[in-house]
């Protein structure tokens, strides 16, 4: 089982404030990196799958950047607004592994204030 | 519409009393995979599928058959469930290349064993 860690654990901000997180992952054998975005009572939507080192993904406010070299990606969002407010999940794709694996990390939940 | 759809969405059963939990897709893609979450950890994947007739186990596959009979369809088995299999399940589908385009999620299934 491949470890794929995410930081923080959750996260409270106010609306109009931006912020991010972090995805760190296993550096050898990477293939491919998604980022999901989870609403309460729905299920998770793919937001981005970044493939190449020094990828830079936006849609919206929400962005994201990866590292290969160093194993880690990070998911910034400008002027955060209430309907921001889920959790954040990374998912890993090893190269090495069969080609339906996914291996994710326990998210960021983040809750915006108004 | 492209979706995942998942029967049923809530299920309350008693411990050794056989279920199954339904899983299609329209989307004609080859991969599908059962993932479940449990508070406090990730997203851990339980049985994938590559194709008709070509399954795998997952993180966690301990309790749980799964079939692949048609391409849209990938039902989830629980033979003789146990309260330790309480949990949030989802199935998801995926064209050929995962680590490319990412998994499309059902809306979850919440089961309770009692």
């Amino acid at each position: 089982i491949l470890n794929v860690e995410q930081s923080p654990q959750s996260l409270h901000v106010q609306e109009g404030d931006s912020t991010n997180f972090t995805c760190s992952f296993p550096s050898s054998n990477f293939y491919a990196l998604h980022w999901y975005r989870w609403e309460t009572a729905k299920s998770p939507e793919a937001l981005f799958v970044m493939t190449l080192n020094g990828d830079e993904k936006k849609k919206g406010r929400i962005s994201a950047t990866l590292n290969t070299k160093e194993g880690y990606s990070y998911l910034y969002i400008k002027g955060s607004q209430p309907e921001d407010s889920a959790t954040y999940l990374c998912a890993f794709f090893d190269r090495g592994s069969t080609l339906g694996r996914l291996y994710f990390g326990r998210g960021t939940q983040l809750t915006v204030w108004p | 519409e492209a979706q995942v759809t998942q029967n049923p969405r809530y299920l309350i059963t008693v411990t050794g009393k056989k279920l199954t939990v339904t899983c299609s897709q329209n989307m004609n893609h080859e991969y599908m995979s059962w993932y479940r979450q449990d508070p406090g950890l990730g997203l851990r994947q339980i049985y994938y599928s590559m194709n008709v007739e070509v399954t795998d186990k997952g993180d966690v596959p301990e309790g749980y058959k799964v079939s692949r009979k048609e391409k849209r369809n990938f039902p989830l088995i629980l033979e003789s469930p146990s309260p330790n299999q309480t949990s949030l399940y989802f199935c998801a589908s995926s064209s050929i290349r995962v680590g490319v385009r990412g998994y499309t999620f059902g809306s979850g299934t919440r089961l309770t064993v009692v």
